[in-house]
């Protein structure tokens, strides 16, 4: 059965570095998301993205945020500068055109140290 | 905005009794989705039902059903013949047409032996 994949799963960097999460989506889903949960929390909304553009944001994806569609099948959220409360789990997530479900990733867990 | 609250932050329940988790949500609109979401230890989102808010049946998958009161705008799941497998935080979740899923705190649910 087809899966969205992140890597990595783990990642450990110092504040004010920047970091790359990676996700590849199914591969006949054309819309994407990203999502975070700081532990213990409910998961929240960062970005969507559709046709090459980020169709809606939240709030938390700041100037500091970032995605990108760079190839068919790979989908990046980048955090330029990490500060210590982007600590988190961070989900990618996809689905089809045609319907609403949403399929998650594993997850990569950030811990800005 | 549309609000999803889950009232229990904990639950416990002894193998092979029935449990039922609640959720309430906010929103004006008519047309939406709704679905509950397990999250296991391994942090892993996963899909467990859905609802689509324009059928009146409660949708059931095996041992997991809800009950969809449209008017009340409860959402609540039950699962039956519990089992060690389910201890896991739950999430119940809205989506309104193509947009951000939105979710409640979660209840954690343990299964006891």
């Amino acid at each position: 059965e087809p899966e969205v994949t992140q890597t990595p799963s783990h990642q450990v960097t110092q504040m004010g570095q920047e970091v790359i999460l990676r996700c590849v989506p199914i591969s006949n889903h054309l819309y994407f998301y990203w999502y975070r949960q700081i532990l213990g929390q409910k998961v929240e909304f960062l970005v969507s993205f559709y046709n090459n553009e980020i169709s809606e944001k939240s709030e938390i994806f700041d100037d500091q945020f970032s995605v990108e569609r760079p190839d068919g099948s790979n989908f990046t959220l980048k955090i330029r500068s990490t500060k210590l409360e982007d600590s988190a789990m961070y989900f990618c997530a996809s689905r089809e055109g045609g319907s609403y479900e949403q399929y998650f990733g594993p997850g990569t867990r950030l811990t800005v140290t | 905005a549309q609000t999803v609250t889950q009232s229990q932050p904990e639950m416990s329940v002894q193998e092979a009794e029935t449990v039922t988790l609640s959720c309430t949500y906010d929103t004006s609109e008519n047309n939406y989705y709704l679905f509950w979401y397990k999250q296991p230890p391994s942090r892993q989102m996963i899909l467990v039902i859905r609802q689509e808010a324009y059928k009146q049946q409660n949708a059931t998958e095996n041992r997991f059903s809800v009950n969809f009161q449209k008017a009340a705008k409860s959402f609540s799941l039950k699962i039956s013949d519990s089992q060690l497998g389910d201890t896991a935080m739950y999430f119940c979740a809205f989506i309104l047409g193509a947009q951000k899923l939105v979710f409640g705190q979660g209840t954690r649910l343990t299964i006891n032996p």
